[in-house]
């Protein structure tokens, strides 16, 4: 079964608008990390927002935001007044365990969003 | 802070040949991992270490693959021989413990011809 599922392959907004990606995990730890990073056609993976699964609060970094709904198991990530130069590949992903930094990251397939004007 | 440095950015080679990748990771990091991405199969964990040794190799595909981490400053990924299917953007990422971040390099594009 697939631990990180993004059931959006594509996705389409205008500028200005708000869009969410949508992002569902599965995992039996208590403790584990959701991350989403954007990938743009130049390939980098840059890092865009984490949330801890004891985090009480939806974490946010500027024009980003993550719907976390534990219950749910769902990390959808919420970008605010899109901008032209967010069209790209983003992936949700998630680390296991206590450690923070000891484990690896499991991605999720991706969505690519196209941002016009 | 130059961040994680790959090289080459682009690798062109034949079948049958000796591929090598090579990372550098952020100073200080402890944790270094590789990731092979391909459109049919995403992001795949290949092989990560923890001060240099070897902790989960489970996702190297096959004997062909091998990675090691002789210091904390340097790592590779060697493909001996090299097939067709092997092609595809292979990424370094090193993080610390402690940090909850991982930062990638900027990948290896490889295509075997």
């Amino acid at each position: 079964a697939q631990k990180i599922t993004q059931t959006q392959p594509g996705m389409f907004v205008q500028e200005k608008e708000a869009v969410t990606l949508d992002c569902t995990y599965d995992t039996s730890d208590p403790s584990y990390g959701l991350f989403w990073y954007k990938q743009p056609s130049s390939g980098e993976m840059i890092f865009l927002i984490y949330q801890g699964s004891y985090d009480q609060q939806n974490a946010t970094e500027g024009r980003y935001s993550l719907n976390f709904q534990k219950a749910r198991k769902s990390a959808n990530l919420v970008i605010s007044a899109s901008q032209l130069g967010d069209s790209a590949m983003y992936f949700c992903a998630m680390r296991e365990g206590t450690r923070q930094a000891g484990t690896a990251l499991i991605f999720g397939k991706g969505t690519t969003l196209s941002v016009s004007s | 802070d130059a961040g994680v440095i790959q090289s080459p950015r682009h690798e062109v080679t034949e079948m049958g040949q000796e591929v090598t990748l090579r990372c550098k990771p952020i100073s200080g990091h402890d944790y270094l991992f590789w990731y092979r991405q391909t459109m049919m199969r995403g992001l795949e964990l290949l092989i990560y270490f923890n001060n240099n040794v070897p902790i989960d190799d489970s996702g190297m595909p096959e004997d062909r693959f091998s990675a090691k981490m002789p210091n904390a400053s340097f790592s590779t990924l060697k493909i001996q021989p090299s097939e067709p299917r092997d092609s595809a953007v292979y990424f370094c990422a090193s993080s610390l413990e402690g940090y909850y971040g991982y930062t990638f390099g900027s990948g290896t594009r490889l295509t075997v011809v």
